[in-house]
């Protein structure tokens, strides 16, 4: 039973256009999401963040929007660059920072030159 | 900082026999995770910890798995014996108190043959 859901297991997208990463949750009592970058052989690393008080957080060329009542996220980069290619994993905490953190399955973006 | 610090990089052993994983977290980050990373599952969760404390360890998959944390600045996640189902790449990592960002390490790699 995946509380985090990544639909797209990999996305394709020409460089200089926009890719946007999806994800699901089912726990209402999730308050804080976070995405992260994922290159082979590397740990991941932190993206993005954002908090159930906002809809929307933007950094750079990423911006995270945030749908409540659908319980949805999503993850915007404009404009894509090949260096971009990695895998994005959704993840979701509760209210407090001793709360566990739930990460998705995961996409894998390729952009294309 | 040297950042989450894991070992060893790479492990291959033989169905039945005993692995340790290591992990040193950032100093002074009060919340340590360990995660499974798998094709079919993505980024799962085993356990976590406060203040060197396991606060859910639901995650784990059978009693064959084990992980402790005696002090501030080390955790291990043992897995006896080990079956090739257990082959994955097993990440840990820390996160400061008030802080919801986790920093991971690069990942153990486990191989059981």
């Amino acid at each position: 039973d995946q509380q985090v859901k990544q639909n797209s297991p990999s996305l394709s997208v020409q460089e200089g256009r926009i890719s946007i990463l999806n994800c699901d949750y089912t726990n209402s009592m999730f308050d804080y999401f976070l995405w992260y970058k994922k290159y082979p052989a590397e740990g991941p690393t932190f993206l993005i963040s954002i908090s159930s008080i906002k809809d929307k957080n933007e950094d750079g060329r990423f911006t995270v929007f945030l749908n409540k009542s659908a319980k949805h996220l999503s993850l915007h980069i404009v404009p894509s660059q090949p260096g971009d290619s990695a895998v994005y994993f959704c993840a979701a905490s509760g209210k407090t920072s001793y709360d566990k953190v739930i990460f998705g399955p995961g996409t894998s973006l390729s952009v294309i030159p | 900082d040297a950042g989450v610090i894991q070992s060893p990089r790479h492990e291959v052993t033989e169905m039945g026999q005993e692995v340790t994983l290591r992990c040193k977290p950032i100093s002074g980050h009060n919340s340590l995770f360990w995660y499974r990373q798998t094709m079919m599952r993505g980024l799962e969760l085993l356990i976590y910890f406060n203040n060197n404390v396991p606060i859910d360890d639901s995650g784990m998959p059978e009693d064959r798995f084990s992980a402790k944390m005696p002090n501030a600045s080390f955790s291990t996640l043992k897995i006896q014996p080990s079956e090739p189902r257990d082959s994955a790449v097993y990440f840990c990592a820390s996160r400061p108190s008030g802080a919801n960002v986790l920093t991971f390490g690069a990942g153990s790699r486990l191989t059981v043959l």
